[in-house]
């Protein structure tokens, strides 16, 4: 099994709610990331994790709480986001950090109403 | 279909031909560089990858070249097919173990058959 899956594939949500989207691997990573990417624009490091720790927060606003429960997992919980969070936010894993392959998600288009 | 050096957004080709795809990196502490494929509503698909030792990699229809001297990275796609049309990116890591990747803006590949 090679895949990442994102749940859900999409999000509509307003501002003042509290979401999550969910992430999953079965390749016993124990590196994971997450990525926002606007429309036509490269993907941009927001979070990663290497076994289970916080590894690269990349000044990424409060209002992004990322979790990771075990190995397999990989949250984002989101609350009081604005209309320019707005993006597709990818999921991916490594093999361990110093591994530079990364296996990507389908992502979650999420947006902010 | 190419234009030599030159990073271009887009970049459409006939079917059969050859592609060229540039990208300008930023870094020149940057020791390995991956080229990734994103298709329409999928996340990025690792391509091919090389160290900075290297000046050239060659994989099944697709060869990456290295130029270190002017931090240049280019993706060759043989016989281009219509499957190959997406977005690619190149991505730098210069912070070794860190699990870090900075993506270069893509570049859209259109394949008429």
């Amino acid at each position: 099994d090679t895949e990442v899956t994102q749940t859900p594939k999409h999000l509509v949500m307003g501002m003042t709610n509290k979401k999550s989207l969910k992430c999953e691997q079965h390749m016993g990573h124990r590196a994971m990331y997450w990525y926002k990417q606007k429309a036509k624009k490269p993907p941009e490091l927001m979070f990663v994790y290497s076994y289970e720790k916080l590894s690269i927060n990349e000044s990424v606003p409060s209002r992004f709480s990322p979790e990771c429960p075990n190995s397999s997992l990989l949250n984002l919980h989101l609350h009081a986001l604005q209309p320019e969070d707005s993006a597709l936010y990818l999921c991916a894993s490594s093999q361990g950090l110093g591994s530079y392959e990364q296996y990507f998600g389908p992502g979650t288009r999420l947006t902010v109403t | 279909g190419e234009s030599v050096g030159l990073h271009l957004p887009t970049l459409s080709v006939q079917e059969g031909d050859n592609s060229i795809i540039n990208c300008a990196y930023s870094n020149s502490a940057s020791d390995y560089f991956i080229w990734y494929k994103q298709e329409s509503g999928k996340g990025p698909q690792f391509i091919i990858d090389i160290r900075s030792n290297m000046d050239k990699r060659q994989g099944q229809r697709v060869t990456v070249l290295l130029n270190k001297t002017v931090k240049h990275l280019s993706l060759q796609i043989a016989a281009t097919q219509p499957g190959d049309s997406a977005v690619y990116f190149c991505a730098e890591i210069w912070n070794t173990n860190a699990g870090k990747s900075t993506f270069g803006d893509g570049t859209t590949l259109t394949v008429k058959p």
